[in-house]
């Protein structure tokens, strides 16, 4: 069974930069894409980007200039980096998986992280 | 960026009722199109990939169609688990676009 797990700090201050970490376990990393989702409280998804196993990456205009995504096949790790936060990035962040349909060859996120809630707060 | 639009964006429904969820695109996306179900507190779970391919282990009363720009999502008979919210997201083009979702409650 596929987990994935987010960690890192809950409250960062404003300016700063926010940093999570998603542990994948259950399957090898390679041959996926992985996602950074988040989701401001009682609001919609946003999808951040994601990485491929290669490191290529694709991120979302909206954040592009402030988001670095990161991968450690090692450590079956993939990393996220949200630089000069505000108020307006407090939000649960979700690490998932996108994968191809075998039929449809369409992509879907089929594996999510419980989520994590990060705070930007003085 | 292509635009999700979902209706109604909160609905009451009685155990049995047949529920209906529509999701709009502000172009067409062909059938690239997925749905998933969030409960309060968890995280998102695909229900449906590529418009009407049910996922495995997902109830069978869970459909979904349409093509194009327009899209719905039916529950054939609402059962009380079904408490949730229902997220549209197209994956058709980067960004990846959810959207803002329709409450399901039970009456």
């Amino acid at each position: 069974q596929v987990q994935l797990q987010e960690s890192g700090p809950g409250l960062v201050k404003p300016s700063e930069t926010l940093s999570l970490t998603c542990t994948v376990s259950g399957d090898s990393i390679s041959s996926y894409y992985w996602s950074w989702i988040r989701q401001p409280p009682g609001k919609g998804l946003e999808w951040i980007g994601y990485i491929y196993y290669s490191g290529s990456t694709n991120y979302n205009p909206s954040l592009k200039s402030r988001v670095t995504i990161s991968i450690d096949t090692s450590k079956t790790q993939f990393s996220l980096k949200v630089s000069s936060v505000t108020a307006a990035d407090t939000a649960v962040y979700y690490c998932a998986r996108e994968r191809f349909d075998i039929v449809t060859g369409q992509p879907a996120f089929d594996y999510w992280g419980q989520g994590t809630l990060v705070t930007v707060s003085s | 960026d292509i635009q999700m639009t979902q209706s109604p964006s909160s609905l009451s429904a009685s155990v049995g009722d047949r529920v209906t969820i529509t999701c709009r695109a502000s172009q067409s996306i062909s059938s690239y199109l997925n749905w998933y179900q969030q409960k309060p507190g968890k995280a998102p779970k695909l229900l449906i990939s590529a418009a009407s391919s049910l996922q495995s282990g997902v109830p069978s009363r869970f459909s979904g169609r349409g093509s194009g720009t327009d899209f719905t999502l039916t529950i054939s008979s609402l059962q009380p688990e079904d408490l949730a919210t229902y997220y549209c997201q197209q994956s058709y083009s980067t960004p990846w676009t959810f959207g803002l979702g329709t409450k399901v409650e039970i009456k």
